[in-house]
């Protein structure tokens, strides 16, 4: 079975401060697929990244940045000199295609990030 | 192409009452697949279509829901006898599943969700 964890559930911060979001996953397939996605008040989610289990590398665009670390199983999102359009809430999710199911993805609950002015 | 598109955004319905649902996905993309999202909770899956194929469904959906794609275009989800328990936005998404990258999910694209209220 796939596991997301996204232990924060509210995360709030003052505009212009680092933030990072925690995703820790449990799956025993070896090949498998991490999204992030942002969803505004508006609803629609928002894909951010993918990472395939194959690719360890971290990855940076613009203010955003990924630490992939398959020895803890943990995918985490750091925002860096945060902004009020940042708020919203962001889910980390798994697929492992090709595992013996769908590539639906199984998504964390989510954190809510509130970004004050 | 404008995305995934979903039609109704929001709909209410009276506990009992049949509603559909309907999903039009990126044009190229193969794969259809339907998430549910209750408040507070990031979407379950619940089922996907490959083309015209349905190839899996998920425990939560139950006989009261069937969802179809005929031609393997754009979906519909239904739901039977709604139930107060039903309520929650409903997702649809797309992606492209390149035959030689066989288990891929690549370009995996989600539409802006209907919000089905059961009062």
């Amino acid at each position: 079975a796939q596991k997301v964890t996204q232990a924060q559930t509210e995360i709030s911060v003052v505009e212009k401060e680092d933030v990072t979001l925690d995703c820790v996953y449990e799956t025993r397939d070896t090949t498998y697929y991490l999204f992030w996605y942002k969803q505004p008040p508006s609803g629609e989610l928002v894909f951010l990244i993918r990472r395939n289990s194959f690719d360890e590398q971290n990855e940076i665009s613009g203010r955003y940045s990924w630490n992939f670390q398959k020895s803890t199983s943990s995918f985490n999102f750091t925002i860096t000199a945060s902004q009020v359009v940042d708020s919203a809430v962001y889910f980390c999710a798994l697929a492992s295609p090709g595992g013996g199911g769908a590539d639906g993805l199984t998504f964390g609950k989510g954190t809510h990030l509130i970004i004050q002015p | 192409d404008t995305g995934v598109s979903q039609d109704p955004r929001h709909k209410i319905t009276k506990r009992g009452q049949n509603v559909t649902f309907r999903c039009d996905p990126i044009s190229e993309h193969n794969r259809l697949y339907w998430y549910r999202q209750t408040l507070g909770q990031g979407p379950e899956f619940l089922t996907y279509f490959q083309n015209e194929a349905q190839l899996e469904k998920s425990r939560l959906l139950s006989d009261r829901f069937s969802a179809e794609r005929p031609k393997g275009s754009f979906s519909t989800l239904e739901i039977q006898r709604t139930e107060q328990g039903d309520s929650a936005m409903y997702l649809c998404a797309s992606s492209f599943l390149r035959e030689k990258h066989r288990g891929t999910p690549y370009g995996y694209t989600f539409g802006s969700g209907t919000r089905l209220t059961v009062v």
